[in-house]
């Protein structure tokens, strides 16, 4: 079975400085995704970002951006420029390419951004 | 922008009782989801339905739940019994096809038992 590690549960970061959130998982298939959620005080679920496993390129979207070791099952989370409005939590998932596709979520990290 | 709406928002029920969390996926998405995260800890996969019929269900699908979409556009996941563990947020989510694995989640409902 799939399983996503998230081992930090909360991380601090000033307004305007970037942030790495760190996620790690485990499978044996070859294709997947993966993604980064937000969740908000109002616990929406919001995609930030995805990442297709067979490309090596890094998924990027505006602030945020990823550090995807494929070797090494590591997706990392980097946002720059942080603001206010990205304080949340934080989930890393992933899903592999079968017919079900359904997400399997790390704990979640709950970040704050200091003004 | 279509989007995946659930309601109600918050409901309340006593230990017990029966409850349906209702969802209207977006409306060309083939794939439905429902997933719970009881408060403070990760999101957890339910169940996923595609062509009328429960395609995968996860240990906490038991007997007391079931699913059905009984119009075409409704999705709804129902609790028979609910019991104080069942407090947490339900969320319904849809994919468009399986080539597109983005899932668009609902805003979730957020139910209590008491």
């Amino acid at each position: 079975a799939q399983t996503v590690t998230q081992s930090q549960p909360e991380m601090s970061v000033q307004e305007a400085e970037t942030v790495t959130l760190s996620c790690t998982y485990d499978t044996s298939e070859s294709d997947y995704y993966l993604f980064w959620y937000k969740q908000p005080p109002s616990r929406q679920m919001i995609l930030v970002i995805r990442q297709e496993a067979y490309k090596q390129q890094n998924a990027t979207e505006n602030r945020f951006s990823v550090n995807f070791q494929k070797a090494a099952k590591s997706f990392s989370l980097k946002i720059s420029d942080s603001q206010l409005g990205d304080a949340a939590m934080y989930f890393c998932a992933y899903t592999d390419t079968g017919a079900n596709s359904k997400l399997t979520f790390g704990k979640g990290i709950t970040l704050s951004v200091r003004p | 922008e279509p989007e995946v709406t659930q309601t109600p928002s918050h409901q309340v029920t006593q230990m017990g009782q029966e409850v349906i969390l209702r969802c209207v996926p977006i409306s060309n998405h083939l794939y439905f989801y429902w997933y719970r995260q009881i408060l403070g800890q990760k999101v957890e996969f339910l169940v996923s339905f595609y062509n009328n019929e429960i395609s995968e269900k996860s240990e906490i699908f038991d007997d007391q739940f079931s699913v059905e979409r009984p119009d075409g556009s409704n999705f709804t996941l129902k609790i028979r019994s609910t019991k104080l563990e069942d407090s947490a947020m339900y969320f319904c989510a849809s994919i468009p096809d399986i080539m597109n694995t983005e899932a668009f989640f609902g805003q979730g409902t957020r139910l209590t038992v008491v």
